[in-house]
């Protein structure tokens, strides 16, 4: 049974610049999350899908952060015209829809460092 | 809205010795779950334990052991004779019914040293 899966695992950028980061939940899990986690801090929400649908956007998503999940399996992350404050750990994980609030299974993590 | 503290940034303590990390939370949601992760050097978080509000049995797993109890809103955390592979930073993470979302404290690094 694989794991969650994040790619890249490191993106270093100029400041201004668009990125763009893939996540692959576990294969019969139909919820999946972004989340943000910078040095020292536990991680901050960012967004939910269950499906293809998004459900709940944080409001630390500015309008450059958008997210999809398309086809309800895997998802992507863009960033547009970063910034230094987005340099941070950005992480994936998914859950099953078996009952309500289940455990949350995270990836690895992308490490994004803004120049 | 919801909050969880965890007080201690940092704990160090030799191997062997018995250790509690501490996790308070705030929400007013009456059906709620909380949940611990390890996150080890390699970065990954690693799901402990999930606990629901309705269950306040304390649970015990091998050296690990958590204490819930609503009256203080407290869920601690205890590893007893503790290991060097138990180094890492421990989180505490809450969230409520209907929503999805995990809220958590800002993790207590944990050194064991041999």
């Amino acid at each position: 049974d694989t794991g969650v899966s994040q790619d890249p695992r490191h993106k270093i950028t100029k400041r201004g610049q668009n990125v763009t980061f893939r996540c692959d939940p576990i294969s019969e899990h139909n919820r999946l999350y972004w989340y943000r986690q910078t040095l020292g801090q536990g991680p901050e929400f960012l967004t939910y899908f269950q499906n293809e649908a998004q459900l709940e956007k944080s409001r630390l998503l500015s309008d450059r952060f958008s997210a999809e999940r398309p086809k309800g399996s895997f998802s992507t992350l863009e960033i547009q015209r970063t910034e230094q404050g987005d340099s941070a750990m950005y992480l994936c994980a998914s859950s099953p829809k078996r009952r309500y609030n289940n455990e949350q299974f995270f990836g690895p993590g992308t490490r994004l460092t803004v120049l | 809205a919801q909050k969880v503290t965890q007080a201690q940034t940092e704990i160090s303590v030799v191997e062997k010795e018995d250790v509690t990390l501490d996790c308070v939370y705030e929400t007013r949601d009456t059906t709620y779950y909380l949940f611990w992760y390890k996150q080890p050097p390699s970065g990954e978080l690693v799901f402990l334990i999930r606990r629901n509000s309705f269950d306040e049995q304390n649970e015990i797993s091998g050296r690990y052991s958590w204490n819930f109890q609503k009256s203080t809103s407290s869920f601690n955390f205890t590893i007893t004779a503790s290991q060097v592979v138990d180094s890492a930073v421990y989180f505490c993470a809450l969230s409520v019914q209907g929503a999805q979302k995990l809220v958590f404290g800002q993790g207590t690094r944990l050194t064991i040293n041999p």
